[in-house]
């Protein structure tokens, strides 16, 4: 198996700044990545994934960067906004396994 | 995309009992999975839901403790059997068709008191 962990439990901004959320992972055969935001009471939702064959990804207001050579990798939210305070979990696969490993996750608190 | 219900929204059980949980796709989809959220953490598989077959778990995992069922590919059912407070932790359902987007479902918060 592998690890998959956040760097910061907790993250606080101010309504309309860019925020990025880290997460390092142990495993080097991992190979797609994924990122989910949870809201309180609610199941993870996905928000957007990369393969090991990509660097960065953009997606609407969203963008993932992953570094391979340090096992690292980054959501950026641009413009953030109070419906975007939630926890936030990446996950790892590798090996056609699709069975991910969750991160700790870390909680966005959007300050308006 | 996929729409996942399950059921209950929430129990708070005694000590010993069982709790069965469902899980309602509203497609066919090709792979089934329960997880456990205990508040404040991060999801833990407890085993894939195989169409007509037995349930494959993780470790830590067993099937004594939680059968599954999963009679077609739109539902499913998690037993949580004989169970104590350290079972108390949201139950989810999670869908997905080959390396494609996963969804959940919305989770069972079970409280064992």
């Amino acid at each position: 198996g592998e690890s998959v962990g956040l760097h910061l439990p907790t993250l606080s901004v101010q309504e309309g700044d860019n925020s990025i959320i880290n997460c390092a992972y142990s495993n080097s055969a991992s190979d797609y990545f994924i990122w989910y935001k949870q809201e309180s009471g609610k199941g993870p939702q996905f928000i957007i994934d990369i393969r090991s064959n990509m660097d960065k990804r953009q997606g609407q207001r969203v963008t993932v960067l992953l570094n391979k050579t340090v096992k690292h990798l980054s959501l950026q939210i641009a413009a953030t906004q109070p419906g975007d305070s939630a926890v936030y979990f990446c996950a790892g696969e590798s090996g056609g396994s699709y069975i991910p490993t969750f991160g700790r996750g870390t909680s966005l608190i959007v300050h308006p | 995309s996929a729409v996942i219900s399950q059921k209950p929204s929430r129990d708070i059980c005694q000590r010993g009992t069982s709790l069965t949980i469902q899980c309602q796709v509203d497609s066919q989809v090709t792979m089934m999975f329960w997880y456990r959220q205990q508040p404040g953490q991060s999801l833990t598989l407890i085993a894939t839901a195989n169409q007509g077959s037995e349930a494959t778990y993780e470790s830590g995992f067993v099937i004594d403790k939680f059968p599954i069922s999963r009679p077609n590919l739109t539902f499913s059912t998690l037993t949580v059997s004989n169970m104590s407070p350290e079972d108390s932790s949201i139950y989810l359902c999670s869908v997905r068709q080959a390396r494609g987007e996963q969804y959940f479902g919305p989770g069972t918060r079970l409280t064992v008191t």
